[in-house]
């Protein structure tokens, strides 16, 4: 079986300060990871995605992920918000041959 | 200028009425899917489907129907069996199903609600 639990609902950060969105995973096989962002009312857009390659993902407008099998995680950080990434975030896990399992998600809220 | 496509943006329905909500891909993806999502909550599949005249039930398929026709197209309808339809509905395509490194891309999605 496969879930995600993503350990905040919501997050709060002040703009140019850095972003951490955490990530743990469940999956009884090598899983892809990814992340996904939603901005009101608009579909999701692709962020980064693991996909047993490097543990260290880039993705766009400045984010990244560390895969960490030990800890079964998947945090997702940028360095200093911007007021545009103010969204809902989704930690999306998928293991060989099974359907994609989403995370409830993360509201980020990013103050001027 | 490829990508998944989601009519109609805002959807008004009846009680009692069936509506269907429109995707089509031109991304040549065999695997299409149907989400539904719930304020403050995440995304629930509702059918999915591997390849053309083939489809599966997601974890939230009662009162929905799907059809697959073609490739592109996987239209979803909501009936009237379906008691709470009131939510945000998001197709999204991937390569395929059997894979674990394929990537879902989303449409912009279609907003129902029941008056």
């Amino acid at each position: 079986a496969q879930s995600v639990t993503q350990l905040d609902s919501h997050v709060s950060v002040s703009e140019g300060t850095p972003v951490l969105l955490r990530c743990n995973y469940s999956s009884s096989y090598s899983p892809s990871l990814f992340w996904y962002v939603q901005h009101p009312n608009k579909g999701l857009q692709l962020l980064l995605k693991y996909t047993s390659a490097a543990t260290l993902v880039k993705g766009i407008n400045g984010f990244e992920a560390e895969f960490k099998k030990s800890e079964t995680s998947f945090h997702l950080t940028k360095p200093s918000a911007h007021m545009s990434d103010a969204a809902e975030y989704f930690c999306v896990v998928r293991g060989y041959g099974q359907n994609f399992v989403f995370g409830p998600g993360t509201r980020l809220s990013v103050l001027p | 200028d490829g990508g998944i496509t989601q009519s109609p943006k805002y959807l008004f329905r009846k009680e009692g009425q069936n509506v269907t909500l429109s995707c089509e891909q031109n991304l040549n993806h065999d695997a299409m899917y149907w989400y539904r999502q719930d304020p403050g909550q995440g995304l629930r599949l509702i059918y999915y489907s591997q390849i053309v005249n083939d489809f599966q039930k997601g974890d939230i398929a009662e009162g929905y129907s799907v059809s697959r026709e073609k490739k592109e197209s996987f239209p979803l309808t909501v009936t009237s069996a379906q008691k709470n339809p009131t939510a945000f509905y998001l197709c999204a395509s991937s390569e395929r199903t059997s894979g674990s490194t394929d990537t879902q891309y989303f449409g912009p999605g279609t907003r129902l609600t029941v008056l």
